[in-house]
């Protein structure tokens, strides 16, 4: 069965500060891959998403990540992040062996101070 | 306004109680999953069902029952068996199996059950 590891499980930035969040994942095949957001007190919504294609995506409010085949990683980044991103991030991998089953790295703690 | 409902919000059980989490969703989608969120632990996966009348045990499943009588519709029972209950309980759909983009997930606001 496929993993997902998220490495930091919380992270502290001031606001204008870079962010990169990482995922690694344990499968070899074809996998499509996610990122969520759980924003205090709202349900997960889906921050990005690669299926094919072009490795680096971007998704709603500034996110982009960037698929390292060889590296099995998934990694989130934003140039400059704000106040309003504090909120927990989940990385998630569907994998061709799973159906359309998803796997969840255990969550990042995001918190921007002001 | 087409999205996942769950009920309630907030629920308190008895130990010994069974207790049952809604979930209802009218995207029309085939899938539907639980999951079980704590802290530190991500979300992990209960029980899911790809289509009406079948469902499968997720990695954990102990303690926790379900059904899938109509499309829309995916609540789950948890039971006196399971022995740590208080959590945060997730509720999704997907499109289900078929093009890539049908993996993406939708969640409900989620349950947050406490045994008292």
């Amino acid at each position: 069965a496929q993993s997902v590891s998220q490495h930091n499980h919380h992270v502290i930035l001031s606001e204008a500060a870079s962010l990169e969040l990482g995922c690694n994942y344990s499968y070899g095949g074809t996998v499509n891959l996610f990122w969520y957001v759980q924003y205090p007190g709202q349900h997960l919504q889906l921050l990005l998403k690669y299926f094919s294609g072009d490795p680096l995506v971007k998704g709603i409010k500034g996110f982009e990540a960037e698929f390292i085949k060889s590296k099995f990683s998934f990694n989130l980044r934003k140039p400059s992040v704000q106040w309003s991103d504090t909120a927990e991030y989940f990385c998630a991998v569907n994998a061709d062996n799973a159906g359309n089953m998803l796997t969840f790295g255990g969550g990042t703690r995001l918190m921007v101070k002001p | 306004d087409g999205g996942i409902t769950q009920s309630p919000k907030y629920l308190f059980r008895k130990e010994g109680q069974n207790v049952t989490l809604s979930c209802e969703q009218n995207l029309n989608h085939d899938a539907m999953y639980w999951y079980r969120q704590d802290p530190g632990q991500g979300l992990r996966l209960i029980y899911y069902s790809q289509i009406v009348n079948d469902f499968q045990k997720g990695d954990i499943a102990e303690g926790y029952s379900v059904s899938r009588e109509k499309k829309e519709s995916f609540p789950l029972t948890v039971t006196s068996a399971q022995k740590n209950p208080t959590a945060f309980y997730l509720c999704a759909s997907s499109k289900g199996q078929g093009e890539a983009w049908s993996t993406e997930a939708f969640f409900g606001q989620g349950t947050r059950l406490t045994v008292v």
